[in-house]
């Protein structure tokens, strides 16, 4: 059964810092891993799709690895601001079961 | 730019009550989901349509949840009887295809069982 971890579970810091998140799961043999924002009582928001094939991908700010061989991906968001405050979330495409499987996510949170 | 609908957004039953939520996936996205996330968790899949058939209804407790897709278009889901354990928020998402996976999700519906 797929498991997948994120660490930390919450994080604070101060407006322009660069931050990662992390991401890990049990069973490598994936198609994808989707990287989500959520605001507070809101839906999911996907910031970020990495195919198994491949070890990154960028969108503005963010960008996203992953390391299928050691089950391990990242999240890294450069020069935080306030609006990134949210909870992020990382989710893994298993083909065996043919769904999403979600990590528990981090709340972070960006001061002034 | 085309999003996935929800309604209704906030949802406030007493427990033994019948409940209904609707989805509407992304014009011509042929997979539906429906997932619930507990506060604090992440989501977990209910349900999964291709179309307007079930494909995987393993995680939906079936002696009170009923989802259906009936032209394989928008989709219900219904919980009867309530209990106070379904006090959730309940995701809707779609896909173009059974293959093509990103997901993209609807903003929700907030139950809460009193």
């Amino acid at each position: 059964k797929q498991e997948v971890t994120q660490i930390p579970a919450a994080l604070s810091v101060p407006e322009g810092e660069n931050l990662v998140l992390n991401c890990s799961f049990t069973d490598s043999a994936i198609y994808n891993l989707q990287w989500f924002r959520q605001d507070p009582g809101k839906g999911l928001t996907s910031l970020l799709l990495i195919q198994s094939s491949q070890r990154e991908q960028t969108s503005g700010r963010l960008n996203a690895s992953l390391d299928k061989s050691s089950g391990r991906s990242t999240l890294y968001i450069a020069a935080s601001q306030p609006g990134d405050s949210a909870t992020y979330l990382c989710a893994v495409f298993t083909g065996t079961a043919s769904k999403l499987t979600f990590g528990t996510g981090t709340r972070l949170q960006v001061t002034l | 730019e085309a999003e996935v609908a929800q309604s209704p957004r906030y949802k406030i039953t007493e427990k033994s009550q019948a409940v209904a939520f609707w989805c509407d996936p992304i014009s011509g996205h042929a997979t539906l989901y429906w997932y619930r996330q507990i506060l604090g968790q992440g989501p977990e899949l209910l349900v999964q349509f291709q179309d307007e058939s079930v494909v995987d209804d393993s995680q939906l407790p079936k002696d009170r949840f009923s989802a259906e897709r009936l032209k394989g278009v928008d989709s219900t889901l219904k919980i009867q009887p309530a209990e106070l354990g379904d006090s959730a928020m309940y995701l809707c998402a779609s896909s173009l295809t059974y293959a093509d996976n990103e997901q993209f999700f609807g903003p929700g519906t907030r139950l809460t069982v009193l």
